[in-house]
């Protein structure tokens, strides 16, 4: 059973630019969750989304970012005219459940030049 | 949220046990503990997770006291391959808590030869 994809594992971008990352959850799981970690900090939760629906994005700036899990597909997480302070590791967490273990992906690396 | 406090960063040598404490003064009735190991460049890793007195698994053991107000990752005989960072995780699985992760700073385990 392969665990949590994640991909491009290494995005670089210019200001301005777009990035689009990408996670397909472990087989059966159908929750999903970004995180984000800065250098030398934990992660951050970001948004928690159930296939089609965004069940809790409180913790996703309100501007230039948002993210996605359709039916078909990976989720998706996308930021709009990146900036400096967007360069970050961003993981994806998958579980069965809302409640259960969450288990992580390798990450994106996110450089913004 | 209860918050949670662990030490920076911690040495010690293959073979011995590793003990690392984790503060969680304000923990709820309905809080679990759980453990993450992350190794650079990589997602974090569920190890093992408790609500009281003890639980082990094949990786490591959980000491939580009568009072829940802490808790002791143990590693029995560790190798240079535990050098990572160790999150302590303080939550509720059944609410929002539990599936929106908090990670502090984490402690920095280091084992040496």
């Amino acid at each position: 059973n392969a665990g949590v994809m994640q991909n491009p594992r290494h995005l670089v971008r210019r200001r301005g630019q777009e990035a689009r990352l990408r996670c397909s959850p472990m087989k059966g799981h159908s929750h999903v969750y970004w995180y984000r970690q800065l250098p030398e900090e934990g992660l951050k939760f970001m948004v928690y989304l159930q296939k089609e629906n965004i069940i809790d994005e409180s913790g996703m700036p309100k501007e230039r970012f948002s993210a996605e899990f359709p039916k078909e597909g990976p989720s998706i997480l996308r930021i709009q005219q990146v900036v400096r302070g967007d360069s970050a590791a961003y993981f994806c967490a998958s579980s069965t459940t809302g409640t259960d273990t969450q288990y992580f992906g390798p990450g994106t690396r996110l450089t913004v030049l | 949220l209860a918050k949670t406090t662990q030490p920076i960063s911690m040495d010690s040598y293959e073979g011995q046990e590793v003990n690392i404490t984790c503060s969680h003064n304000n923990i709820a009735t309905n809080d679990y503990i759980t453990w993450y190991q992350q190794f650079p460049s990589q997602g974090p890793r569920f190890i093992i997770q408790g609500y009281k007195t003890k639980v082990t698994n094949e990786v490591a053991s959980l000491f939580i006291p009568a009072d829940r107000k802490s808790s002791t990752l143990s590693l029995p005989r560790v190798s240079l391959s535990d050098t990572a960072v160790y999150y302590c995780l303080v939550g509720d699985p059944l609410t929002g808590g539990g599936n929106k992760l908090t990670f502090g700073t984490g402690t920095q385990l280091k084992v040496e030869l």
